[in-house]
């Protein structure tokens, strides 16, 4: 079955470290990544996402690069901030048999604090 | 509001006791879904509506839970008796239609979730 393995927290950085947070996975078929973001007192949102192999999600400055051959989706931002400090949950959606929708496995998710 | 709506925001019940969760999506999403949300299980897949009919129930734990969708719209979660284990943030969200391997795929809206206490 799918699964998703996700870097262990709490995560605790000062204002401009560099961030990763690491994520593998296992999936069937070619599964869509993604990694949604859970702010205090907000449900999750998402924050960026690549649906094949190489591809590249961007946003609010966070990267990650869908990597096949180690199957890893790892999270980075060059500078964090104060306001990062949140939740962050990898996650994919196979799409094995050619239909795809929102059956997500997420990981554990990974508590983020940034001090300033 | 335009986001996920879901009620109530906390529930505390006694063991044994039925619960119903509500969930109201984005208007004009015809897929919802729940999730729970738990320290010891993390994030689990419960079921997926698409209109009014749930293709996938497969995450639902046992029978004591069921769900149903009316008007393609509004969503309710019950729990039958109520057990400790039950304990956890039960999480709506829902999406667009998805059919195909678009790149829409898991671009979910989620509520802020029912936090349920079983005691």
């Amino acid at each position: 079955g799918n699964s998703v393995t996700q870097m262990e927290g709490p995560v605790t950085l000062s204002e401009e470290a560099f961030l990763t947070i690491n994520c593998t996975y296992t999936a069937t078929g070619y599964p869509s990544l993604f990694w949604y973001v859970q702010y205090p007192g907000e449900g999750l949102q998402l924050l960026l996402k690549a649906t094949k192999a190489d591809d590249k999600g961007s946003n609010k400055g966070f990267e990650a690069t869908y990597r096949k051959e180690t199957t890893s989706f790892h999270l980075e931002k060059g500078s964090v901030q104060v306001s990062d400090s949140a939740v962050y949950f990898c996650a994919l959606s196979s799409n094995a048999g050619g239909t795809s929708y929102g059956k997500l496995t997420f990981g554990q998710g990974t508590i983020l604090t940034v001090h300033p | 509001g335009a986001g996920v709506s879901q009620s109530p925001s906390n529930k505390v019940t006694e063991k044994g006791k039925d619960v119903e969760l509500r969930c109201d999506p984005i208007s004009g999403h015809t897929a919802l879904y729940w999730y729970r949300q738990s320290l010891g299980q993390g994030l689990e897949f419960l079921i997926y509506f698409q209109g009014n009919s749930a293709p996938d129930k497969s995450g639902l734990p046992s029978d004591r839970f069921s769900a149903e969708r009316t008007g393609g719209s509004v969503s309710t979660l019950t729990i039958q008796r109520t057990q400790q284990e039950d304990s956890a943030v039960y999480l709506c969200a829902s999406s667009l239609a998805l059919t195909g391997t678009s790149g829409g795929a898991g671009e979910l809206f989620f509520g802020e979730g029912s936090r349920l206490t079983v005691l």
